[in-house]
């Protein structure tokens, strides 16, 4: 069974606190995503990722950090949490094969920054 | 930016009614797809239609595209509670989402 799998369903911070969220995908996929939604504002992709050592920035990067060391796991770093990084962050992962482009969501990681 | 927008925002319908949500995008697309969201978990695709396809159908689910008007649409057809959730669409390959459409369906 594919997955996607984040490494925190919740979380609680403090303002000032550094933040790991890790993600890891088990489908050898290219494409990795971070998301952050919140109510009204929808889903809001913060970075993206085609390849290893590889990142580009999305819609709302401020803030926001990205790691890729390994093609299976794509970490998002708050260098310095803030109280409006609360939200619920989800990763996905996707092939460049199959030209679909079908995005795999892991569960999320809801993040309190207190 | 947001390139999908889903419109309506809320839904409430009852059991074995048909629930129809619609899409507009700004850009450009080889492929739309459609997701699912239960409450407070990942979303899951549930249907892709391509840019040369005029509609598709799943199950209990029909897709329309229009690209000269920038538009898709779901249709749930006999829908049951368990249908309960938000649908979003994107496009493929840097997929942006919208709003989402909460479907609630009554029992």
């Amino acid at each position: 069974d594919v997955k996607v799998t984040q490494s925190s369903r919740y979380l609680v911070k403090r303002t000032g606190e550094k933040v790991f969220l890790e993600c890891v995908q088990d489908m050898d996929h290219e494409n990795m995503f971070w998301y952050r939604q919140d109510p009204g504002l929808g889903l809001r992709l913060i970075y993206f990722s085609y390849d290893v050592k590889m990142k580009e920035k999305g819609d709302i990067p401020e803030g926001y950090s990205v790691s890729r060391e390994k093609k299976e796991r794509f970490s998002l770093i708050l260098e310095s949490a803030s109280t409006n990084q609360t939200s619920m962050y989800l990763c996905a992962s996707s092939s460049v094969g199959g030209n679909t482009g079908e995005l795999f969501f892991g569960e999320g990681s809801r993040l309190t920054v207190l | 930016s947001q390139q999908g927008e889903e419109d309506p925002q809320a839904l409430s319908i009852q059991e074995g009614e048909n629930a129809t949500m619609n899409c507009s995008y700004k850009t450009s697309i080889n492929n739309l797809q459609w997701y699912r969201q239960n409450s407070g978990r990942g979303l899951v695709h549930l249907i892709l239609i391509r840019s040369n396809e005029r509609e598709k159908h799943s199950g209990r689910l029909r897709v329309t595209l229009d690209t000269s008007k920038k538009s898709s649409s779901l249709l749930i057809t006999a829908s049951r509670a368990a249908d309960t959730a938000s649908y979003f669409c994107a496009r493929s390959y840097i997929p942006t989402f919208g709003r989402g459409t909460s479907l609630i369906v009554h029992p």
